[in-house]
């Protein structure tokens, strides 16, 4: 079983619309949660970081349930320019040091913003 | 001010060369990290440096992968001899500090073709 499961998609939604993405972890020690976005054949970049409270930057808006292991991902009002692979990336060390500080990535969700 | 840069951008060997890798990371972070993506599968962790220290070597897949960080500045991944599976895309990644409240910066990645 891969230790971060994502929906590998495609999503294709016309533009306007409101995707969510889900991703669920398996390991309980995961401390630190994120979503990468990953434009055709660039390197990951990060979109934002997943708190516990959840978090909302712009039109995205990112959710955490720990109890369940489960991370979310809201995009509203979808543009073309959103088209990109999301990654959800988790990650075993606390928020600060650590001895472990490698990012677990899952497979990624394809999305595609049509006109 | 600079991204992490990566160089060569792609690479095809054949089976049984010596390919070596290298990464820059953006100045004045301590912390390197190599992942790779093969075909098909997840984003995944090899290793991570702290200056020119191996912090957590346990992504690296056996013997024929070598990393090396000399004066804690710019690494290389050498991988002697390459075998077929070894094909991919090889990211490097940079942080200023380590924990989750410090984002991992990547490289653009180096494209490794072994015929």
């Amino acid at each position: 079983r891969k230790e971060v499961e994502q929906d590998p998609g495609p999503f294709n939604v016309p533009e306007g619309a409101t995707v969510a993405f889900n991703c669920t972890y398996s390991n309980s020690a995961s401390q630190s949660f994120f979503w990468y976005r990953q434009d055709c054949r660039k390197e990951p970049k990060l979109l934002m970081s997943v708190y516990s409270s959840g978090n909302e930057d712009g039109r995205f808006t990112a959710q955490l349930n720990r109890a369940s292991q489960y991370i979310s991902l809201l995009i509203r009002d979808s543009k073309l320019s959103d088209s990109a692979t999301y990654l959800c990336v988790v990650q075993k060390g606390p928020l600060y040091g650590g001895a472990t500080n490698k990012l677990i990535f899952g497979t990624g969700t394809l999305l595609a913003v049509q006109p | 001010e600079a991204g992490v840069t990566q160089f060569p951008s792609h690479s095809v060997i054949e089976k049984g060369q010596t390919v070596t890798l290298r990464c820059d990371p953006i100045s004045g972070h301590d912390n390197l990290y190599w992942y790779r993506r093969v075909m098909g599968k997840e984003i995944k962790f090899l290793l991570h440096f702290v200056k020119e220290s191996k912090q957590d070597e346990s992504g690296m897949p056996n013997n024929r992968f070598l990393a090396e960080r000399t004066g804690g500045t710019y690494s290389t991944l050498k991988v002697q001899p390459a075998e077929l599976e070894d094909s991919g895309v090889y990211f490097c990644a940079s942080s200023q500090g380590r924990g989750g409240l410090n984002e991992q910066f990547f490289g653009p990645g180096t494209r490794l073709t072994v015929l």
